[in-house]
């Protein structure tokens, strides 16, 4: 299994529902990311996961709630959101943090959120 | 700080031309590494390539082919003979090297219309 997997494809809310996004590897990677990407923008850096704990967290607000339970799985929990935070949420996975090698990214397809 | 510049922003061709997109850079590190990534309609981010700053070598894979010039700090990317399936955003991105968890400065991305 060469994949990063996301669910679900398509997400639709209200500003006060809560719903998670999910996202599963079964490569082994030990390091796991998540994006926003908006249209017609590059992918942004939300999060990073080295070895189920939280490594990089690029300024998100807190209505932006990551979760590793575990090496091969991926959550980032939403409340409140706003209008503006519709867009493609990317989850990405990479090898392993700790081999002093450079480690390459694989992406999965994307949640697309749009807030109402 | 770490920069990268896609000046293309969308390009067409007629299919069975050959296009290059272009990538500038800008980074103090002396060690790094650069990426190309293609994302088609359905949204994930495809791996095409990546290149360290040690290895200024010409890669050629197929129709694709990367030319990395150091000394006036590019990393362009051909497409030969292109085919409509070739249709996609295209980005470059840098990273910094180290800590297992790389984090990627993408450029803003070149559209790329393959017109039959």
């Amino acid at each position: 299994d060469t994949e990063v997997t996301q669910t679900p494809k398509h997400l639709v809310m209200g500003m006060t529902n809560k719903k998670s996004l999910k996202c599963e590897q079964h490569m082994g990677h030990r390091a796991m990311y998540w994006y926003k990407q908006k249209a017609k923008k590059p992918p942004e850096l939300m999060f990073v996961y080295s070895y189920e704990k939280l490594s990089i967290n690029e300024s998100v607000p807190s209505r932006f709630s990551p979760e590793c339970p575990n090496s091969s799985l991926l959550n980032l929990h939403l409340h409140a959101l706003q209008p503006e935070d519709s867009a493609l949420y990317l989850c990405a996975s990479s090898q392993d943090p700790a081999s002093g090698r450079f480690n390459e990214q694989f992406f999965g397809p994307g949640t697309r959120l749009t807030v109402l | 700080a770490q920069k990268v510049t896609q000046a293309q922003t969308e390009i067409s061709v007629v299919e069975k031309e050959d296009v290059t997109l272009d990538c500038v850079y800008e980074t103090r590190d002396t060690t790094y590494y650069l990426f190309w990534y293609k994302q088609p309609p359905s949204g994930e981010l495809v791996f095409l390539i990546r290149r360290n700053s040690f290895d200024e070598q010409n890669e050629i894979s197929g129709r694709y082919s990367w030319n990395f010039q150091k000394s006036t700090s590019s990393f362009n990317f051909t497409i030969t003979a292109s085919q409509v399936v070739d249709s996609a955003v295209y980005f470059c991105a840098l990273s910094e090297v180290g800590f297992g968890n790389e984090k990627l400065t993408f450029g803003t991305g070149t559209r790329l219309t393959i017109i039959p």
